[in-house]
């Protein structure tokens, strides 16, 4: 069965830290998606990434990094330099592809609540 | 470009009640998901619906049920509501095929049930 791990139930940190967010799945699939989300108080889920299993390449966009590494069932995310707005939970979340052969399902981790403080 | 909406943003119901929520996929989309968010949790696949049929299903019993339209907006229905089915209920379209777009999410009814 498809499992996605967020160990890390809150992490607070003061402005300007950088700050990791671990993420460790489990899927039979070969072929699969991971995604990271960002959950502010509001509720609305806030697209972050999607990486391809077969793309192993790291990622940068501003202060956001992801580490995907396919040997250790792994997809970390960096934040450098937090700031207040970055306040948020944020999900990791994996997808599963039906019998049919589509990708139909995210099974999410339970969230990291991270807290950045002026 | 219009995203996900849904409607209403919060609602109360009473326990054996029926409930309906609402979702308008954003445009070009053909595929909507259903997922129930308890608090302090990670959203849970309820079902997904892919050109007016349903395409999966998660662990939820069968008083919670679906439609999607032929506009692919989308509704959610619970029937016998429970107190454990209060929680926030978040739709997210997409295209069929993943690789090609992402799932967007809308921000969600939050139901309340007494």
């Amino acid at each position: 069965a498809q499992k996605v791990t967020q160990a890390q139930t809150e992490i607070s940190v003061v402005e300007k830290e950088d700050v990791t967010l671990d993420c460790v799945y489990e899927t039979r699939d070969t072929t699969y998606y991971l995604f990271w989300y960002k959950q502010p108080p509001s509720g609305e889920l806030v697209f972050l990434i999607r990486r391809n299993s077969f793309d192993e390449q790291n990622e940068i966009s501003g202060r956001y990094s992801w580490n995907f590494q396919k040997s250790t069932s792994s997809f970390n995310f960096t934040i450098t330099a937090s700031q207040v707005v970055d306040s948020a939970v944020y999900f990791c979340a994996l997808s599963e592809t039906n019998s049919g052969g589509s990708n139909y399902k995210l099974t999410f981790g339970k969230g990291t609540l991270l807290t950045v403080n002026p | 470009e219009t995203g996900v909406t849904q409607s209403p943003t919060h609602l109360i119901k009473t326990r054996g009640q029926q409930v309906t929520l609402r979702c308008s996929s954003q445009s070009g989309h053909n595929t909507v998901s259903w997922y129930q968010q308890a608090l302090g949790q990670g959203p849970q696949f309820i079902f997904q619906y892919y050109r007016e049929e349903e395409n999966g299903r998660g662990n939820f019993p069968p008083r919670f049920s679906g439609l999607q339209f032929p506009n692919y907006s989308s509704e959610l229905n619970v029937n016998a509501l429970e107190l454990d089915d209060s929680a926030l209920y978040l739709c997210a379209s997409s295209l069929a095929l993943w690789k090609n777009s992402p799932l967007h999410f809308g921000n969600g009814t939050r139901l309340t049930v007494t």
